[in-house]
């Protein structure tokens, strides 16, 4: 079957950094997507990778090891409108989404 | 403001009731999905619209019932649901490309009691 691993929850420190990690097996590889979704509101679009090494998009960066099949993303200088929780997602053989359960990110002050 | 708005936020029914949950997307995608997202479980695939064609029922139960009657709306009808049901409802929307992202609505949070 096709899985899509993520930790459940992550608690870190305002100001630091921060590394959620997101393991597939999935037949087949067409892109891994990260999203972010605080609690009663919609998913939002943070990144997208197809090929392997890393995206900076700000503060957010995003890696992917297609070998490994494996992903990370990365949140630096960390702000509390941070909490939130965080979906990866990869596009298998058929172009299908395989999601994970999301990893819920706790900021602390 | 998302570009996919979904109404109601927030619906309570009964087992008998009927209801119909709303979406729209102001982003000229042509692909509109219906997820269901239940605590600490994946987002679970229900239906995909593309051009108004439906191109997926992921063995839907047929109490959800889908329409789109144009590339913009979405519409989710629901009958004699079981309260393992309960959960929010995401629609969303992209373009027909394999780097697409999906746009989100807010989601109805849904409970049946």
């Amino acid at each position: 079957g096709q899985n899509i691993d993520q930790p459940t929850e992550m608690t870190a420190t305002e100001g630091a950094i921060v590394q959620i990690n997101c393991t597939y097996q999935t037949s087949g590889f067409n892109g891994l997507f990260w999203y972010q979704q605080h609690a009663g509101e919609a998913p939002t679009f943070l990144s997208y990778n197809v090929l392997d090494g890393l995206e900076e998009k700000g503060r957010f960066s995003s890696f992917l090891s297609r070998s490994k099949g494996y992903s990370y993303l990365l949140l630096k200088e960390l702000q509390m409108k941070d909490s939130a929780s965080y979906l990866c997602a990869v596009r298998d053989s058929n172009y299908q989404l395989i999601w994970g359960a999301g990893t819920k990110l706790i900021i602390k002050p | 403001e998302t570009g996919v708005t979904q109404t109601p936020r927030h619906l309570v029914m009964g087992m008998t009731n009927k209801k119909s949950l709303k979406c729209e997307q102001h982003l000229g995608h042509n692909a509109m999905y219906w997820y269901k997202q239940s605590a600490k479980k994946p987002l679970e695939l229900m239906f995909v619209y593309n051009f108004k064609e439906q191109t997926e029922n992921n063995s839907v139960p047929s109490r959800f019932s889908p329409e789109c009657p144009n590339s913009s709306h979405l519409f989710l009808h629901l009958h004699t649901l079981q309260p393992e049901d309960s959960a929010l409802y995401l629609c969303a929307s992209s373009q027909n490309r394999e780097n697409s992202p999906l746009h989100f609505g807010n989601g109805t949070r849904l409970t049946v009691t």
